[in-house]
């Protein structure tokens, strides 16, 4: 069984572009969850999707967005990039009613 | 909001030594989650406990679930060089249900030739 896939691997922008992460859960999870992660420091959570809604957001500004599709696979959007903006970007994806949460890859977002 | 106290912030052992850290948490916690990453890669669940008291293995590895639910345990023993990389400690408290998880801020192990 597939895990979960992110795409693409590494995204390099410059300052004030758009950036779009992809995500695609694995098989039958309906939940995903988006995770930023700066170098050298712990993962902070930026959203949670379930059955296509925004379920919570953590704490980031309204530049970070996104949305579930009705395959369950995510986007995440990042508007206006700043500097601080550079990290990895995780998502991660559960069954309904379960806790564990099961990570992909990650992208690696750089912003110039 | 909830804080997981994750100690120590870093190890430095040999090959063949057996790894202790653990976790503590300001509130309760109905689930702990150990995760593994290693250097560009994305966090991978170790164990998972569901209940408190509860002392789970998979393979070297010992976690368990302090009765307090307030803290965790994670255990290796006689660790290999593939052992080496972040271990972070995770759980999605009580106040919500399926919601996000708070990771601890992580051990990072380094294996001494």
């Amino acid at each position: 069984e597939a895990g979960v896939t992110q795409s693409p691997t590494h995204l390099i922008k410059t300052r004030g572009q758009q950036a779009t992460l992809r995500c695609s859960p694995i098989s039958g999870h309906t939940s995903v969850y988006w995770y930023q992660q700066a170098l050298g420091l712990g993962l902070q959570f930026l959203l949670w999707y379930d059955e296509g809604e925004e379920r919570n957001r953590g704490n980031f500004p309204p530049r970070f967005s996104g949305r579930q599709f009705p395959n369950y696979s995510s986007e995440l959007n990042v508007n206006a990039l700043e500097l601080e903006d550079s990290a990895l970007y995780l998502c991660a994806s559960k069954l309904a009613g379960v806790e564990t949460q099961y990570f992909g890859p990650g992208t690696r977002l750089l912003v110039l | 909001g909830q804080q997981l106290n994750q100690s120590p912030q870093s190890m430095f052992i040999q090959e063949g030594e057996d790894v202790s850290m653990n976790c503590t948490s300001s509130s309760i916690f109905n689930t702990w989650l150990w995760y593994k990453q290693e250097p560009g890669e994305g966090p991978v669940l170790l164990i998972a406990l569901y209940k408190a008291g509860e002392l789970t293995s998979n393979g070297r590895l010992t976690a368990q679930f302090g009765i307090t639910r307030k803290d965790s345990f994670l255990n290796i023993s006689a660790s290999i060089p593939s052992d080496v990389g972040i271990y972070f400690c995770a759980g999605p408290g009580t106040n919500f249900g399926n919601e996000k998880l708070t990771f601890g801020t992580g051990t990072r192990l380094t294996i001494i030739p």
